[in-house]
């Protein structure tokens, strides 16, 4: 069974830092893209970010470029994103999602909630 | 990178069919037949109900169908029932990045 479970989020002030981290299991995690996506609070959902299989391309919507990382650890089975310079906009779920084909996301995490207030 | 244009709600009776549109452009939508579409329940992750336009993953009613014309991708819910109450939401693919929907309530009345 696919499961993707995310951690990391929590009360940041702004211009904070934070890294989520997005555990996978039931697949074999290196052999797929992977998606961060977020929802704030009352708002549809927006696509953040996604890396290739072995980490070499990666992509950004252009509110967070220059601020946000996304990388993996394949042995770890892991997902990161990396959080800087993080804004009131930035408060939403962001969820991790696994990628196939030209889809974003056909198996979803259950989210973690990232609030950016001081 | 701009969302794609959905109705903010639709509704119908159990049993009706409704339909949920998703326009775009020539960049996103109408370049691309990788459309799919997402149903979220309050409080839980989006669930993908459809993907490449018209395809259905396992496990999904054949009551949900998709198609596209041009820039616009539509949604169909045939024989609705009352837990297809939910928001649903379409994305498009477009090489560097994947676009989502604004959105569409659909209520079962």
């Amino acid at each position: 069974e696919v499961q993707l479970v995310e951690s990391g989020g929590g009360l940041v002030q702004p211009g904070g830092s934070l890294r989520l981290s997005c555990a996978a299991s039931g697949f074999t995690f290196s052999n797929y893209w992977m998606t961060w996506v977020r929802q704030a609070p009352g708002k549809g959902l927006e696509w953040v970010a996604n890396i290739n299989e072995d980490g070499s391309q990666k992509y950004y919507v252009d509110s967070v470029k220059g601020r946000f990382t996304i990388s993996r650890d394949n042995a770890k089975n892991s997902l990161f994103l990396q959080m800087n310079s993080l804004r009131g906009e930035d408060t939403a779920v962001y969820y991790c999602a696994r990628t196939e084909g030209e889809t974003a996301g056909n198996y979803w995490g259950q989210g973690t909630l990232v609030t950016v207030s001081s | 990178q701009s969302a794609l244009t959905q109705p903010r709600s639709v509704s119908g009776s159990p049993g009706q069919s409704v339909a949920i549109s998703c326009t775009g452009t020539s960049r996103d939508v109408g370049g691309y037949n990788y459309v799919s579409w997402y149903q979220q329940h309050p409080g839980k992750a989006p669930k993908l109900m459809v993907y490449d336009v018209n395809k259905r993953p396992s496990g999904v009613p054949d009551r949900f169908s998709g198609s596209k014309s041009g820039n616009t991708a539509s949604l169909t819910i045939s024989g609705l029932q009352a837990e297809d109450e939910a928001d649903y939401y379409c994305c498009s693919y477009a090489v560097t990045y994947y676009v989502f929907g604004t959105g569409t309530k659909v209520t079962v009345l």
